[in-house]
């Protein structure tokens, strides 16, 4: 099936660093998206992919479209403590009516920023 | 901003009772969908709905659960009989149809089955 594999699964780090996130396919996708969700909340897009290779930023955030169109990547810059949450990758479910617009979502990488 | 509203904010029910969660779409949105997240778990796909009807579901969406577009801004989730096991957070989430990969979500119903 068309799963998506993030990691790492949690992370904790200094407020002000850097922070790197990836999600992984056995199968290629031709979108990827990426989801921030606070804690009681819905998840937020944050970034959509749409071309293998691509790198679109969104403020502080990062995201690249693996070559492959097997992987994808999110960056976070100078974090503060409102990056806190969990960021979910996100790509399309391909049914065999052919239709593709409902999202297979990945397990999650919790994100705490210390002061 | 337009954004998808849905209420209540978390329903309690007794198991085998029916529930109906209800949502409204951003306002030029096509195409509607309802997903769930067990606590701890991923965000899974449930229903997607367009022009009035049911355009995909998954395995988890039975016999159970319907859908509706009562007018033209509501759109509702019935689980006719809840078990146990549906308490979960419920999604309710809208697309243009341009882009529609990108969804916008609502805040979520959280549904206690007890």
């Amino acid at each position: 099936g068309q799963q998506l594999n993030q990691s790492p699964q949690s992370m904790f780090i200094q407020e002000g660093e850097d922070v790197s996130m990836n999600c992984t396919s056995s199968s290629i996708f031709n979108t990827w998206l990426w989801y921030k969700q606070d804690p009681g909340e819905g998840p937020v897009l944050l970034i959509a992919l749409y071309k293998a290779g691509e790198l679109t930023s969104n403020g502080r955030l990062t995201a690249q479209f693996g070559i492959t169109r097997k992987d994808s990547f999110l960056n976070i810059s100078a974090s503060i403590p409102s990056d806190v949450g969990i960021y979910f990758c996100a790509g399309p479910i391909y049914f065999s009516s052919g239709s593709a617009r409902q999202l297979t979502f990945g397990s999650g990488t919790q994100l705490t920023v210390l002061p | 901003e337009p954004e998808v509203t849905q209420t209540p904010s978390h329903q309690v029910t007794q198991m085998g009772q029916e529930v109906i969660l209800r949502c409204v779409p951003i306002s030029n949105h096509l195409y509607f969908y309802w997903y769930r997240q067990i606590l701890g778990q991923k965000v899974e796909f449930l229903v997607s709905f367009y022009n009035n009807e049911i355009s995909e579901k998954s395995e988890i969406f039975d016999d159970q659960f319907s859908v509706e577009r009562p007018d033209g801004s509501n759109f509702t989730l019935k689980i006719r009989s809840t078990k146990l096991e549906d308490s979960a957070m419920y999604f309710c989430a809208s697309s243009s149809g341009v882009l529609s990969y990108e969804q916008y979500f609502g805040p979520g119903t959280r549904l206690t089955v007890t």
